[in-house]
């Protein structure tokens, strides 16, 4: 069973910094791509990063762009999304996904975590 | 960049009805590379269709999608009590950005 589990969401202050991780099991998790999707409270869906199987292609929205930084580490099977310079509407559960790759729809998703960003 | 726009907004239809849920894309998708989700309150989104038009694994056959270009429709031919979600068109991979619609609630009348 495919299963997606996000941590290290929390409140953090504007301009500050923090570190999601997703912990994936249940497929071989260096043949698939991952991304990051966020919705903010009562809003909707908005993708923020991709990368590729390898990890060698990352891919940025430009909301994001220069501030966040997706990774993997594929012998632990973790996807993660360093985030900086921190924004009041960066605030958003943050589900990470599988994807075959980098032109297919995301068929697992996490549950998410919230990160708060606030004074 | 790929614009989505869904329409209506909110649908309140009663159990047993018929649901028709538009997508418009700013330009045409290649390929249909066209997904709906389903998203239930505080939960994570479920892929529907995919494609355009192929159910994706365990989604019911009263589900389905079709459209190409840059109109697409997800038709759910008689309502459950399970089906009463949010709902998300997105177009995936198009210059490696991928794209969500705002959505469509569907909501009980």
């Amino acid at each position: 069973e495919v299963q997606l589990l996000e941590s290290g969401g929390g409140l953090v202050q504007p301009g500050g910094s923090l570190r999601v991780s997703c912990a994936a099991s249940g497929f071989t998790f260096s043949s698939y791509a991952m991304t990051w999707v966020r919705q903010a409270p009562g809003k909707g869906l908005e993708w923020v990063s991709a990368i590729s199987d390898g990890g060698g292609n990352t891919y940025y929205a430009d909301s994001v762009k220069g501030r966040f930084t997706i990774s993997r580490d594929n012998s632990k099977n973790t996807l993660f999304l360093q985030m900086n310079s921190l924004r009041a509407e960066d605030t958003a559960v943050y589900h990470c996904a599988k994807a075959k790759g980098l032109v297919t729809p995301f068929d697992y998703w996490g549950q998410g975590t919230l990160v708060t960003v606030s004074s | 960049e790929i614009v989505l726009t869904q329409s209506p907004a909110t649908l309140s239809l009663s159990p047993g009805e018929r649901a028709t849920l538009s997508c418009r894309a700013s330009q045409r998708l290649s390929s249909s590379y066209l997904a709906w989700y389903q998203q239930k309150f505080g939960q994570a989104p479920r892929l529907l269709i995919y494609g355009a038009s192929n159910r994706a694994t365990g989604i019911p056959d009263r589900f389905s999608g079709s459209g190409s270009g840059t109109d697409f429709t997800l038709t759910i031919s008689r309502l459950e009590p399970e089906d009463f979600a949010v709902y998300y068109c997105q177009q995936y991979g198009s210059s490696r950005t991928w794209t969500f619609g705002q959505g469509t609630k569907v909501e009980i009348k």
